[in-house]
């Protein structure tokens, strides 16, 4: 069966210092991989997707990038963060586009 | 752009009752229909999806339907629990598997 981790599950972080969140999914090839960003108490708003290895689209402008170095692993990064970039993030995959999503266990980012 | 609404944005109910959320969008021309449950701190886990050219979905007490020419569709449960205490959230899916996802009801069933 198909397996997502996502790590941390949490992480406070100071101004200006750099982040990576990683996301791995097991048990399957070539998923459909995106990052999402939950504030509190709305839904979720997608930030990234990938279709393959290198192939990242980005969906709001913001101080976040991401990368999918390898099938089956995606990675969530800042050089420099901001408060603003506080908030619930979630890794999310699916087999192909537009199939039932499966989600990770997220990562409370918090900025001080 | 695709805006997803659902209402009521916090729901109370005894147990055993059965119950109805709604979501509500405003582009018809949507791949599928998903419905996730996220539990306070949590991923989120899915409950139904509806394909495009489908009308409903049941799994266990949850039924969802999907109408797309008044753009709405709902969760029903039946026979609440405690134990479904939690957010709804639903999310439609457009091209290239980008996902709006509403705001969520949070549901509290009281025993």
């Amino acid at each position: 069966s198909q397996t997502i981790h996502q790590w941390p599950a949490t992480l406070v972080q100071p101004v200006g210092s750099p982040l990576s969140l990683e996301c791995t999914v097991e048990g399957t090839s070539n998923p459909n991989l995106y990052w999402y960003r939950q504030a509190a108490g709305r839904g979720l708003q997608l930030l990234f997707y990938s279709v393959g290895i290198g192939q990242i689209s980005s969906e709001v402008p913001q101080n976040l990038s991401a990368s999918r170095p390898q099938d089956r692993q995606f990675i969530l990064s800042s050089k420099k963060l901001l408060l603003s970039d506080s908030g619930f993030y979630l890794c999310a995959w699916s087999l192909q586009v537009n199939t039932e999503a499966f989600f990770g266990q997220g990562t409370r980012l918090t900025v001080v | 752009k695709q805006e997803v609404t659902q209402i009521p944005a916090a729901l109370s109910v005894p147990e055993g009752e059965n119950l109805v959320l709604n979501c509500s969008f405003t582009d018809s021309a949507i791949y599928n229909l998903q419905w996730f449950r996220q539990d306070p701190g949590k991923g989120l886990t899915s409950l139904l999806l509806i394909q495009s050219s489908q009308r409903e979905q049941t799994s266990g007490r949850l039924n969802a339907s999907l109408d797309k020419s008044s753009g709405r569709s709902t969760l029903y449960i039946a026979a609440s629990q405690p134990g479904d205490s939690a957010t709804y959230l639903c999310a439609l899916s457009t091209n290239a598997g980008k996902s709006t996802f509403g705001d969520g009801t949070t549901l509290t069933v009281k025993p």
